[in-house]
């Protein structure tokens, strides 16, 4: 277990409908990260937030969004689904607002738009 | 922006042979290089990292080699075992961004 925890582990759903992927970081980190891997594809970086605010955005599509809670747990949310959403969604955790020690990844959720 | 760069993208060898992947970043003010693996369907997991004040860093069978002057590092790995088999992906940040970027990852495969 590393300590960070997303839920949930499997969802299957169909297009056009909306999903909530939740993260809870490890305790102590600030930061959370969100990655995206498609089928044998490398992690796409979305979105990150630390201590409640946004602080970088990737190639986030307008239907995604996220946020995080005053409890630093996080929610990214999926919209108007396609099947090319279909993908590994990693939740990623540090202490601080940089990478200088390194991401701890949650085990992700595997997310099936049919 | 930054990029990074992973080369090669799969990469077979025989039990007990080395493997060593390579990656460039693009901005000269990375200082922060680390290394994850990731087997099928599961996490990637931190194995090892460098920082920029350090060319050389070593754990066990795992070495990772930083050249800042060329802006590219590598990892090796010496007598390679079958579950040594995974992906391996490459991350640099600092310098201009505090996230990390990844490189497009190694699929190692480590034949008995």
């Amino acid at each position: 277990d590393s300590g960070v925890t997303q839920t949930p582990k499997h969802l299957i759903t169909a297009t056009g409908q909306r999903v909530t992927l939740r993260c809870s970081p490890r305790s102590g980190d600030l930061s959370v990260y969100w990655y995206q891997q498609s089928l044998d594809q490398g992690l796409q970086f979305l979105i990150q937030y630390y201590n409640g605010e946004e602080r970088a955005k990737g190639n986030i599509l307008e239907r995604f969004s996220a946020q995080q809670f005053p409890d630093l747990h996080s929610e990214l949310n999926l919209s108007s689904l396609e099947l090319g959403d279909s993908a590994l969604y990693f939740c990623a955790s540090s202490v601080d607002q940089g990478s200088n020690y390194g991401y701890t990844f949650g085990s992700g959720t595997r997310l099936t738009v049919v | 922006g930054e990029n990074v760069e992973q080369h090669p993208s799969t990469l077979s060898v025989q039990e007990g042979d080395s493997a060593v992947i390579k990656c460039t970043y693009s901005d000269s003010a990375s200082n922060y290089f680390p290394w994850y693996k990731q087997e099928l369907g599961k996490r990637p997991q931190l194995i090892i990292d460098i920082r920029s004040n350090v060319g050389e860093k070593k754990d066990q069978r795992i070495a990772v080699t930083l050249n800042k002057t060329a802006k590219h590092f590598s990892l090796h790995i010496t007598e390679t075992q079958p579950e040594d088999s995974a992906v391996y992906f490459c991350a640099a940040s600092g310098g201009n961004t505090d996230k990390l970027i990844f490189g497009t990852g190694t699929r190692l495969q480590v034949f008995p």
